[in-house]
């Protein structure tokens, strides 16, 4: 059981430049995020996903686009790099809406993104 | 929106003494507050919760309180030791795991266990 794990650590882009950020998890979770944290921003919410096949905006989600192909996998995707996105880039995912013990958000180790 | 406050940025404290992190919420509605504790270079981690429902949780060392009134909540360690160095964060969410708007966080504090 790997948890949520996150591919690549590193990246450095170039401005204009595209990639993807990688998220899968093995917990059968159906909710999963990609938040971005900035040094005494805390941690901010970009997209999340209640399900397979569905994505929704979080607080911050200009300039990246998201896909939930498959349930275990969430993507995010920087189309034209800026250096306003240099940041580290966290995923995450939790069970369900329901109370209870089963709904702690489990975070991936990171994505250190820099955009020169 | 929900907007959480966090405080104190930093906090430094001799091993052995308490530490006390405080955080206020905007939004009523919110009703799961948890702490997460991330280690330098790793993702944040899940400490302790609570639930509108109850006004203090504990876990060993730690514990939580929540004065829903007033609209805040504060993390306490007692005992500290060298490992509970890190940056705390807290969190604030409408719905249990945060739900369709996941969780909205403070800024964070860096305690620092000094030996």
């Amino acid at each position: 059981n790997a948890g949520v794990t996150q591919t690549p650590k590193f990246r450095v882009l170039k401005t204009g430049q595209s990639m993807t950020l990688l998220c899968a998890q093995d917990m059968n979770h159906e909710y999963m995020y990609w938040y971005r944290q900035d040094p005494g921003m805390g941690l901010r919410l970009i997209h999340y996903s209640v399900g397979e096949g569905t994505t929704a905006k979080g607080e911050v989600p200009d300039g990246y686009n998201v896909s939930r192909l498959k349930k275990q996998n969430f993507l995010l995707g920087l189309e034209s790099a800026a250096p306003s996105q240099t940041s580290v880039y966290f995923c995450a995912s939790s069970y369900s809406l329901a109370g209870g013990p089963l709904d702690e958000q489990y975070f991936g180790p990171g994505t250190r993104l820099t955009v020169t | 929106g929900e907007n959480v406050e966090q405080h104190p940025s930093t906090l430094s404290v001799q091993e052995g003494d308490s530490a006390v992190i405080k955080c206020t919420y905007s939004d009523s509605a919110s009703n799961y507050f948890p702490w997460y504790k991330q280690e330098l270079g790793k993702g944040p981690q899940l400490i302790i919760d609570i639930r509108s429902n109850v006004g203090e949780k504990k876990d060993q060392r730690i514990a939580v309180t929540l004065n829903k009134t007033a609209k805040h909540f504060s993390l306490h360690i007692t005992e500290t030791q060298p490992e509970d160095s890190a940056v705390y964060f807290c969190a604030a969410s409408i719905t249990p795991g945060g739900g369709a708007d996941g969780l909205t966080f403070g800024k964070g504090t860096h305690l620092i266990i000094q030996p």
